[in-house]
């Protein structure tokens, strides 16, 4: 069984690009998180949703960052414009529904923004 | 105060030792509590949870719960050069999951 998929695994822009980092969960899983790890740090949760619903976004920097997971199985997280302190590795996890506390994470996508 | 405390290490040891890691929360309200392994540049992988207080055994690895004191424990026996990693304690409770920062450990051949 495939794991949780990220893509790309590293990306270099410069401040004030816009970046867009792609995950598709494991197949059957419901829940969707997006979290962000900054060096020396454990993961920090951006958002969750349940299917194609954003359930918890109150972490989320709204004013640069959006996500979306319309069809409820893959999703996409966007920053425009990326800043300076956006560097950090965004993750992303599945679990299903009722498990909530077992989630399987992605190998993430490492951001340099110069 | 910060909802989980861990202490990032770095910790090292030799192999064969008995490691021990720990959490320690302050919100009752947490229900799971999970270790997760990460290796550098990898994604956190899911070693145990446990939902009561007490241990919880898997092959070389014990978690430790304990409730009352609002303390976790993650224990390593014999351990070997692959376990060096980081590992991160996370808690659950109704729409909640947070993360320590990680303990960095390398054993050492």
């Amino acid at each position: 069984e495939a794991g949780v998929v990220q893509s790309p695994r590293y990306k270099i822009i410069e401040k004030k690009q816009p970046v867009a980092f792609w995950c598709n969960p494991i197949s059957g899983h419901n829940t969707l998180y997006w979290y962000l790890q900054n060096l020396g740090q454990g993961p920090e949760l951006l958002i969750r949703y349940e299917n194609e619903e954003a359930v918890d976004d109150s972490q989320l920097p709204k004013d640069r960052f959006s996500a979306e997971r319309l069809k409820g199985v893959d999703s996409t997280l966007k920053i425009q414009p990326a800043e300076l302190g956006d560097s950090a590795v965004y993750l992303c996890a599945s679990s299903l529904s009722i498990q909530q506390e077992t989630q399987y994470f992605g190998p993430g996508t490492r951001l340099l923004v110069l | 105060q910060k909802e989980v405390e861990q202490d990032p290490g770095p910790l090292s040891v030799p192999e064969g030792a008995i490691v021990s890691l720990n959490c320690t929360y302050s919100n009752s309200a947490f229900q799971y509590f999970m270790w997760y392994r990460q290796y550098s540049r990898k994604g956190p992988e899911l070693l145990m949870y446990t939902y009561s207080s007490g241990n919880k055994e898997d092959g070389r690895f014990t978690a430790q719960v304990d409730k009352s004191s609002k303390y976790i424990s993650l224990f390593i026996r014999d351990s070997q050069p692959s376990d060096s990693a980081t590992y991160l304690c996370a808690l659950a409770g109704t729409y909640k999951y947070i993360f320590g920062t990680g303990t960095r450990l390398k054993v050492l051949a």
